[in-house]
């Protein structure tokens, strides 16, 4: 497809559960970057992938923070034993190769209560 | 820490004015500059970006300043609209694929 999609918008998660996001890069983009978008604007960069390989995970927290991209299946995000600091906007970006335009979703909004 | 710097937080301008949102950086590693506009709700879109080989780049009513000694970069929005009230970042990586740097925004409205 020609946009970045990212499922669900909305995700609600109690504390300690598992909370799981998924991003299907624009086709044809090998690169996919992860980052979380704080209440107060802040994007904090978490891992970044090319193809199905990590390129950089220096930002993931890794106690709780996996990720993924596999061949033929939406890259995923997950984040296991949810805390209420990881309440943000997780937004997916793919790109065709280094210091392209990086296109973004729309985001999935958690919410841990 | 924050890599890239940048100011004012908010700003307010009138319907045909000039917006001037400016960042700074430390990394002279940063070799790509790229500002991204943000609705609310939605992701952040690219406006324009600029390479520290050239000193400005020009997009319609979009313009960036690049100052390599300074380590510094502006955006200019002229004849500003109110469809252009949003929040703006810049940002800034290093080559070969790695990640935005991304400043803290600033939030632009253009009153009628």
């Amino acid at each position: 497809g020609e946009e970045v999609a990212q499922t669900p918008k909305h995700l609600v998660r109690g504390e300690g559960q598992k909370a799981k996001l998924y991003c299907a890069p624009i086709k044809g983009h090998s690169y996919v970057f992860w980052y979380q978008q704080v209440l107060k604007n802040e994007f904090k960069f978490l891992i970044s992938f090319q193809n199905e390989n990590v390129f950089d995970e220096t930002g993931m927290p890794k106690e709780r923070f996996s990720a993924k991209c596999l061949p033929n299946s939406p890259c995923s995000l997950e984040i296991q034993a949810t805390k209420l600091e990881d309440s943000a906007v997780y937004f997916c970006a793919t790109a065709t190769g280094p210091n392209t335009e990086a296109f973004f979703g729309q985001g999935t909004r958690l919410t841990v209560v | 820490q924050q890599q890239v710097k940048q100011s004012p937080q908010s700003l307010i301008v009138q319907k045909g004015g000039i917006s001037i949102i400016n960042c700074a950086y430390e990394n002279t590693a940063f070799d790509y500059f790229p500002w991204y506009q943000q609705f609310p709700g939605k992701g952040p879109a690219l406006l324009i970006a600029i390479r520290p080989d050239v000193s400005e780049k020009k997009e319609g009513r979009f313009t960036i300043s690049f100052n390599k000694s300074a380590k510094q970069f502006s955006l200019h929005i002229m004849d500003s609209q109110p469809g252009d009230s949003a929040t703006y970042f810049c940002a800034a990586s290093r080559n070969s694929g790695y990640a935005l740097n991304f400043g803290k925004g600033t939030s632009l409205l253009v009153t009628p």
